[in-house]
């Protein structure tokens, strides 16, 4: 079963705050990773990838962990317009559908 | 400008009345999906296409219907709403479905409610 598990939060932080979110995947075997934001009744957007090695996109830091099947992200120096859901995103298969976890909401307070 | 077009943008209509919901890329992509997100539930597949006349079932694909005739076009179709089927909707594609340097791109969403 193709699951993609996350704390719905919220996450209530304030300003200049760093915060991390976790992501669980239920396949070993899954292939790529991502991170999508979703604003308040947008459409989600791709904030990053997740490179096995990690990567880091200015304030914001993605790890992936194989063995025990679970990616992070983690934000730093937390800005008022990072408040969103951020989801996360797995693909488990080659060319299959990804499968989205049901989001994490992270309000950043002044 | 790059985009996935969406409309209606918003549709309230009654139980049974065929309606259509129209999703168009300017990208030349060849994977498009359809998707429902629901409070609680997060975003659900409906249904998918890795490429013209080729559809597949997502993960809630009762009451729905596609098409791919074209690259650029996939409509979603509700041969008879029912009101378990307002919900905000979402068309997304991209190059392919898993490659992780393939971004999936979102039409503005269409909020549908089913009376």
């Amino acid at each position: 079963r193709k699951e993609v598990e996350q704390d719905p939060g919220p996450f209530n932080v304030p300003e200049g705050a760093t915060v991390a979110f976790n992501c669980t995947y239920s396949n070993s075997a899954s292939q790529s990773f991502f991170w999508y934001r979703q604003d308040c009744r947008k459409e989600p957007k791709l904030l990053m990838s997740v490179y096995s090695s990690g990567n880091e996109d200015g304030r914001f830091t993605a790890q992936l962990n194989r063995a025990s099947q679970y990616i992070s992200l983690l934000i730093r120096d937390s800005k008022l317009s990072d408040s969103a859901t951020y989801l996360c995103v797995v693909n488990f298969a080659g060319n299959t559908p990804l499968v989205f976890g049901k989001g994490t909401r992270l309000s950043v307070i002044a | 400008e790059a985009q996935v077009t969406q409309n209606p943008r918003y549709l309230i209509t009654v139980t049974g009345k065929k309606l259509t919901v129209t999703c168009s890329q300017n990208m030349n992509h060849e994977y498009m999906s359809w998707y429902r997100q629901d409070p609680g539930l997060g975003l659900r597949q409906i249904y998918y296409s890795m490429n013209v006349e080729v559809t597949d079932k997502g993960d809630v694909p009762e009451g729905y219907k596609v098409s791919r005739k074209e690259k650029r076009n996939f409509p979603l179709i509700l041969e008879s709403p029912s009101p378990n089927q307002t919900s905000l909707y979402f068309c997304a594609s991209s190059h392919s479905s898993g490659n992780y340097k393939d971004t999936q791109y979102f039409g503005p969403g269409t909020r549908l409610t089913v009376l």
